[in-house]
């Protein structure tokens, strides 16, 4: 069980907008940590896609964009395209009593 | 160019140690605010941090699973090596290395990642 929270599938049409949200507390995303967010295809090893909540690295398409809000951070996707299809992770610290660096459950994005 | 790659059994048995190697090129674990860090990631299920052994040699675990984990550096090598005891068949999965970066205050990202090594704890 996470100390973050996402939805388990969101989905949209070729060139739509997507939200993917990750909900925390105060002893992580409320407590000011940073958060990162992770693409992972079938088969291969994830792949980072925002660092620092709202940062993109090199090569990363611009239609990917990250936010926080007090508890919560939210991966956007605008423009959705085929390959966007693959499974998305968001990523922070806590500071209470679980894991130290913590990802979410995953959340399944599916171009319709 | 960054890269990183896991060594190891793919197949243990429960109550076995599980030894495994991150080799790495294209940076070094002597930069400040560098780290190399150990995730599993379990068949159809989220990525689950084990370990972190930073720049400077400190280490981080993951509290649930502390008591059952060492990580260790060798810098001339460049390799990170990360043990676990009495392994069960609950620990059935990817193990990946990555090299992490500081992006403030205690949170470090996963840049980039291993391909992955299957490790499955059978009988």
């Amino acid at each position: 069980q996470s100390v973050l929270t996402q939805p388990p599938s969101v989905s949209g049409a070729p060139g739509q907008r997507v939200t993917i949200s990750c909900t925390g507390s105060s002893s992580n995303i409320g407590a000011g940590f940073d958060v990162h967010w992770y693409q992972q295809l079938p088969g291969t090893a994830p792949k980072l896609l925002i660092f620092g909540t709202t940062n993109r690295p090199a090569g990363v398409p611009d239609r990917f964009s990250g936010s926080k809000y007090g508890t919560s951070a939210s991966l956007v996707i605008t423009g959705l395209q085929a390959e966007d299809e693959a499974d998305y992770y968001c990523q922070s610290y806590d500071s209470g009593l679980t894991d130290f660096h913590v990802f979410g459950p995953g959340t399944k994005v599916t171009v319709l | 160019q960054i890269t990183l790659k896991e060594s190891g059994p793919t197949l243990v048995k429960p109550t076995q140690t599980l030894t495994l190697t991150c080799t790495f090129s294209g940076f070094s674990l002597t930069t400040s605010e560098v780290g190399v860090g150990w995730i599993r990631q379990p068949p159809g299920k989220a990525p689950e941090w084990l370990a972190l052994i930073y720049w400077d040699a400190d280490k981080r675990y993951s509290p649930s699973l502390k008591s059952r984990l060492t990580i260790t550096k060798d810098t001339s090598k460049n390799q990170v090596v990360l043990t676990m005891t009495n392994m069960d068949p609950v620990d059935t999965a990817t193990y990946y290395c990555a090299h992490s970066i500081n992006s403030g205050s205690y949170t470090y990202y996963f840049e980039s990642w291993g391909q992955g090594t299957l490790v499955t704890v059978s009988s």
